[in-house]
């Protein structure tokens, strides 16, 4: 079964940066598109990003596009994503998950997420 | 604001039936597949229902999809205590170029 985990969050000030990494294992990870969704405290699901298994195609949500970089590195079964001028906004919890059906599928597996805040 | 339109809560008795509405637009709904996530307290959300009308391995048969021009809808059967959750529809969008959620319905077992 498809196991994802994530790591790289925690308290950052404004304005600076942090990358997200998300460790799978259980399944094919170069056939499988991966994204990254929030959810900020007491909110909400926010979709953040999504990028193709071979990594060629990449989407972002208007609220992080210049800011994040959603990447991966198959060799390594890891996907990551580089926040940079971050907000107070950008504080959530952050989920990787696998989607089926590439990048515009569903997200059948889902991480534990990890927390990032962003305060001075 | 979200894209997608639920109700902020719903409710019911144990073993009642209750209904969660989605609504969306041309390029979401009206032209993708919807899907359903479930969200315990305090847990990462799960998938629920996929392809509009699917239940993945282990997701009990009293969840049921349905989709309808730009809307969608969850039904839960025999509702039970352990479904009390967050429960969230979503699906891609032609005109946004990524994916879009719903805000979300508490549902409340009484």
């Amino acid at each position: 079964e498809a196991q994802l985990l994530e790591s790289g969050g925690g308290l950052v000030q404004p304005g600076g940066s942090l990358r997200l990494s998300c460790a799978a294992s259980g399944f094919t990870f170069s056939s499988y598109a991966m994204s990254w969704v929030r959810q900020a405290p007491g909110k909400g699901l926010e979709w953040v990003s999504v990028i193709r298994g071979t990594g060629g195609s990449t989407y972002y949500a208007d609220s992080v596009k210049g800011r994040f970089t959603i990447s991966r590195d198959n060799s390594k079964n890891t996907l990551y994503l580089q926040m940079n001028s971050l907000r107070a906004e950008d504080t959530a919890v952050y989920y990787c998950a696998k989607v089926y059906y590439d990048t515009s599928g569903y997200f059948g597996y889902w991480g534990q997420g990890t927390l990032v805040t962003v305060s001075s | 604001q979200s894209v997608l339109t639920q109700p902020p809560s719903a409710s019911g008795t144990p073993g009642q039936r209750v209904t969660i509405s989605c609504s969306g637009s041309s390029s979401n709904i009206g032209s993708n597949p919807v899907n359903w996530y479930q969200q315990l307290p305090g847990t990462a959300p799960k998938l629920l229902i996929y392809s509009n009308n699917q239940r993945p391995s282990g997701v009990p048969d009293r969840f049921s999809g349905s989709k309808s021009g730009t809307s969608a809808s969850l039904a839960i059967s025999g509702l039970q205590s352990e479904d009390e959750a967050d429960y969230y529809c979503a699906a891609w969008d032609d005109s946004l170029n990524g994916h879009v959620f719903g805000s979300g319905t508490t549902v409340t077992v009484l």
